[in-house]
């Protein structure tokens, strides 16, 4: 079965130091990713999510995120943090091909933004 | 625009009470998912559905059961609530096919067993 290791639980950065939040994946077949954002009292909603193509891949509140097949990765990136930005943060993969919805989620990484 | 409704924010039941908590897309979604969210675990898997009257297990059904008389509602069923099923249970729900196989998730209902 697959797993997701997210590497840090809590991130604290300053408003507008640059964030990266790792996230690797064990699993040698073709898989499908995705980042989910929990804010403080809402459902989880989706960052962004990559299926082929281009690896580095464009979410949603200038967060991005670059898959590396060789290093079995995904990490998520902003250049520079706001204080809405806190929230936690869940990687999470699936199997890609056809029957292939359910989801493993990492255990996530909270970020404190400090104004 | 997708929405995933559930029945309770919050609930507090005592152990061994049978407790339920529903799920309702409006999507015409074929997949439902329900999760348990708790703190330095992520979300879990419990059960899933790709269709009407069909279950799936997911990693942790001991305890739980499911059920799916329509396309568009997704039951979680707590045969006898213990203190160790207190926690934020997610409904989520997905399409068949496509390119897209994002899961759109509820608000969650937390429960607290006491």
């Amino acid at each position: 079965a697959q797993s997701v290791s997210q590497h840090n639980h809590h991130v604290i950065l300053s408003e507008a130091a640059s964030l990266e939040l790792g996230c690797n994946y064990s699993y040698g077949g073709t898989v499908n990713l995705f980042w989910y954002v929990q804010y403080p009292g809402q459902h989880l909603q989706l960052l962004l999510k990559y299926f082929s193509g281009d690896p580095l891949v464009k979410g949603i509140k200038g967060f991005e995120a670059e898959f590396i097949k060789s290093k079995f990765s995904f990490n998520l990136r902003k250049p520079s943090v706001q204080w809405s930005d806190t929230a936690e943060y869940f990687c999470a993969v699936s199997l890609s091909g056809a029957g292939s919805y359910q989801l493993t989620f990492g255990k996530g990484t909270k970020l404190s933004v400090i104004p | 625009d997708v929405k995933v409704t559930q029945s309770s924010r919050y609930l507090v039941k005592r152990t061994g009470e049978k407790v339920f908590l529903e799920c309702v897309q409006d999507m015409d979604h074929e997949n439902m998912f329900w999760y348990r969210q708790d703190p330095g675990l992520g979300l879990r898997l419990i059960y899933f559905s790709y269709d009407v009257k069909m279950k799936e297990k997911g990693d942790i059904p001991e305890g739980y059961s499911v059920s799916r008389e329509k396309k568009e509602r997704f039951s979680l069923i707590l045969e006898s609530a213990s203190t160790n099923q207190t926690s934020m249970y997610l409904c989520a729900s997905t399409n068949h096919g496509g390119a897209s196989y994002e899961q759109y998730f509820g608000p969650g209902t937390r429960l607290t067993v006491t």
